[in-house]
């Protein structure tokens, strides 16, 4: 069956600082990608996407490439703020025709400080 | 425009009870999802909804589990003789025909079973 493996946290890190947070997966057939965002007291946003290999997905300064031979999907940030301070998911769809349910990691929860 | 909503958003009942969680997702979205999320982990798969069929209740952990969506819209998730293993946050999330692929997810129904 398909899964997600993620980063453990938490993951803490300085205002400016870089961020990783790895995701791999395993999945039959060819799944679309995905990076959810839980922020405190809210519901999980979708932060970006990528549906083929080689796609990089990008919003808000983060990124990440679907990468078929590695399995992987990595988050990526240049700079934090402490506004991106919440929970990550990493997640993936392997879809049957019009159903695209979600397979979740288990969340990276990230702290930036000032 | 308003996005997902899920009432109530806090439900706190006694094993044993039947209890109902709603969910009402964006306007014209076809496609339902409900998902499962216990604390430290990652939204598990539920049920998937493609109007008003259940096209995909492989998720339900048991037959106590149950949702319906009568009219393609508004949908229930109903739980009967509730026990302390069920306390979780219940999301709801839909999509649109033309964005399959991009789940908008409600704020949750947290339950908790004494």
């Amino acid at each position: 069956g398909n899964s997600v493996t993620q980063m453990e946290g938490p993951v803490t890190l300085s205002e400016e600082a870089f961020l990783t947070i790895n995701c791999t997966y395993t999945a039959t057939g060819y799944p679309s990608l995905f990076w959810y965002v839980q922020y405190p007291g809210e519901g999980l946003q979708l932060l970006l996407k990528a549906t083929k290999a080689d796609d990089k997905g990008s919003n808000k300064g983060f990124e990440a490439t679907y990468r078929k031979e590695t399995t992987s999907f990595h988050l990526e940030k240049g700079s934090v703020q402490v506004s991106d301070s919440a929970v990550y998911f990493c997640a993936l769809s392997d879809s049957r025709g019009s159903n695209y349910k979600l397979t979740f990691g288990k969340g990276t929860l990230l702290t930036v400080n000032p | 425009g308003a996005g997902v909503s899920q009432t109530p958003s806090n439900k706190v009942t006694e094993k044993g009870k039947y209890v109902e969680l709603r969910c009402d997702p964006i306007s014209g979205h076809t496609a339902l999802y409900w998902y499962r999320q216990s604390l430290g982990q990652g939204p598990e798969f539920l049920i998937y909804f493609q109007g008003t069929g259940a096209a995909d209740d492989s998720g339900l952990p048991n037959d106590r589990f149950f949702a319906v969506r009568p009219e393609g819209s508004v949908s229930t998730l109903k739980i009967q003789r509730t026990e302390r293993g069920d306390s979780a946050m219940y999301l709801c999330a839909s999509s649109s025909r033309d964005y399959y692929n991009e789940q908008f997810f409600g704020p949750g129904t947290r339950l908790t079973v004494l």
